[in-house]
């Protein structure tokens, strides 16, 4: 099983909301990634967990709150976002952090209005 | 530090067709290299990866690619495309030791027509 499951599909925040965007596998994977991708771009990383902890921050803006709470769930917490913030937002994970192939979710498509 | 080149943002090819969508890579150090794929909204899915081993990796639905060392290149191949083969292909590049991330490539939309 190689399924990465994000919730939800999608999202429609205003500004001053609070949402959270999920994700899980149940690969025993302990690396988890949460990446940005714009329309025709590549995915762009945000954060990496390792083992239940944050290894990187790609100077990703404080209204991202990423949140492991087990090595098989992962929350991005998303407070005062831009419209710019508008994108598909992928999690990802891997058998461990650094040169293994990351298995992707199907994304959650986040509209700011 | 690594980079990708994915030099052809399209390519349209007729059904039945042979493909080749290039991609070069640039590190100091030895790396891993992977071809994901992006079907229309959906998330990127692995489709064939070196690690080590035989420069020639096959994918299940037809796809291969060949890592070239001296010309620092990861081209993927397939003989006879499909309708269904309609997606954003991303060449991706690991080092292959320390705390490596993925490297994408801009991609490379690969168009089928009839």
């Amino acid at each position: 099983d190689t399924e990465v499951t994000q919730t939800p599909k999608h999202l429609v925040m205003g500004m001053t909301n609070k949402k959270s965007l999920k994700c899980e596998q149940h690969m025993g994977h302990r690396a988890m990634y949460w990446y940005k991708q714009k329309a025709k771009k590549p995915p762009e990383l945000m954060f990496v967990y390792s083992y239940e902890k944050l290894s990187i921050n790609e100077s990703v803006p404080s209204r991202f709150s990423p949140e492991c709470p087990n090595s098989s769930l992962l929350n991005l917490h998303l407070h005062a976002l831009q419209p710019e913030d508008s994108a598909l937002y992928l999690c990802a994970s891997s058998q461990e952090s650094g040169p293994y192939e990351q298995y992707f979710g199907p994304g959650t498509r986040l509209t700011v209005t | 530090a690594q980079s990708v080149t994915q030099l052809d943002s399209q390519v349209p090819v007729f059904e039945e067709a042979p493909v080749e969508l290039r991609c070069n890579y640039s590190s100091s150090v030895s790396v891993y290299l992977f071809w994901y794929v992006q079907y229309p909204n959906q998330g990127l899915q692995l489709l064939l990866k070196y690690l080590s081993g035989s420069t020639l990796v096959e994918s299940i639905n037809g796809f291969e690619a060949e890592f070239n060392k001296s010309q620092t290149s990861f081209h993927l191949r397939k003989p006879s495309v499909h309708i269904s083969d309609t997606a954003e292909y991303f060449c991706a590049v690991s080092s292959n030791s320390g705390y490596s991330t993925l490297t994408f490539g801009k991609g490379t939309m690969l168009l089928v027509s009839p």
